[in-house]
């Protein structure tokens, strides 16, 4: 069975910080992996999905990684912000229509 | 990107009651809708899988008696509690599958059991 894991479980930073939140996964064989951001009492916003043909995926100030055979994955935040407070859920999906597994969650706080 | 609606967006019932959650894809058609709950602090469970015209599979541990899933069409799955209980307070999340690559979220349910 799937099991996804992120370290830390929280992470406090000043504003303007490069970050990395760090997801782990047991079994190697994914269809994808997605990054999520979810504000507090609210659902979710997807941030990157990465394919597991794909090394890594860019938007903005986020970049993730994915090394697909040691069943890991990076979410790399440069230059934080407060607005960037928030947890980061990490998933990764088998293939097909098969659904999310989920990691806990990093809770990150970004000090002004 | 494809929307997926919930409604209610949050809901208080007495202990006993039942309430259902409907969870709604507006702009695509989706086979495959599945239900997740989520506790204070904690990450999304899988509670069961959804599959237009066919029942419902559910994880292990999860009541399908007290979760009643319907999902009669491409764009409309329900989630049913029954008898609801304070136990039952959670926050839950449906989301639709538009294909192989990706699963769109809904806004999520909050319930309140009193």
């Amino acid at each position: 069975k799937q099991e996804v894991t992120q370290i830390p479980a929280a992470l406090s930073v000043p504003e303007g910080e490069n970050l990395v939140l760090n997801c782990s996964f047991t079994d190697s064989a994914i269809y994808n992996l997605q990054w999520f951001r979810q504000d507090p009492g609210k659902g979710l916003t997807s941030l990157l999905l990465i394919q597991s043909s794909q090394r890594e995926q860019t938007s903005g100030r986020l970049n993730a990684s994915l090394d697909k055979s040691s069943g890991r994955s990076t979410l790399y935040i440069a230059a934080s912000q407060p607005g960037d407070s928030a947890t980061y859920l990490c998933a990764v999906r088998r293939g097909g229509n098969t659904p999310l597994v989920f990691g806990k969650g990093t809770r990150l706080s970004v000090i002004a | 990107g494809a929307v997926v609606s919930q409604h209610p967006s949050w809901v208080i019932c007495k202990s006993g009651t039942s309430v259902k959650i409907e969870c709604r894809s507006l702009d695509f058609q989706a086979t495959t809708m599945f239900w997740y709950r989520q506790f204070p602090k904690q990450s999304l469970m899988l509670m069961a899988t959804s599959n237009e015209g066919s029942k419902a599979t559910y994880e292990q541990g999860v009541e399908k008696d007290k979760f009643l899933i319907n999902h009669a069409s491409l764009t409309l799955s329900t989630l049913t509690v029954t008898s609801a209980h304070p136990e039952d307070s959670s926050f839950y999340i449906c989301s639709a599958s538009g294909g192989p690559n990706e699963q769109f979220f809904g806004p999520g349910t909050r319930l309140t059991v009193l």
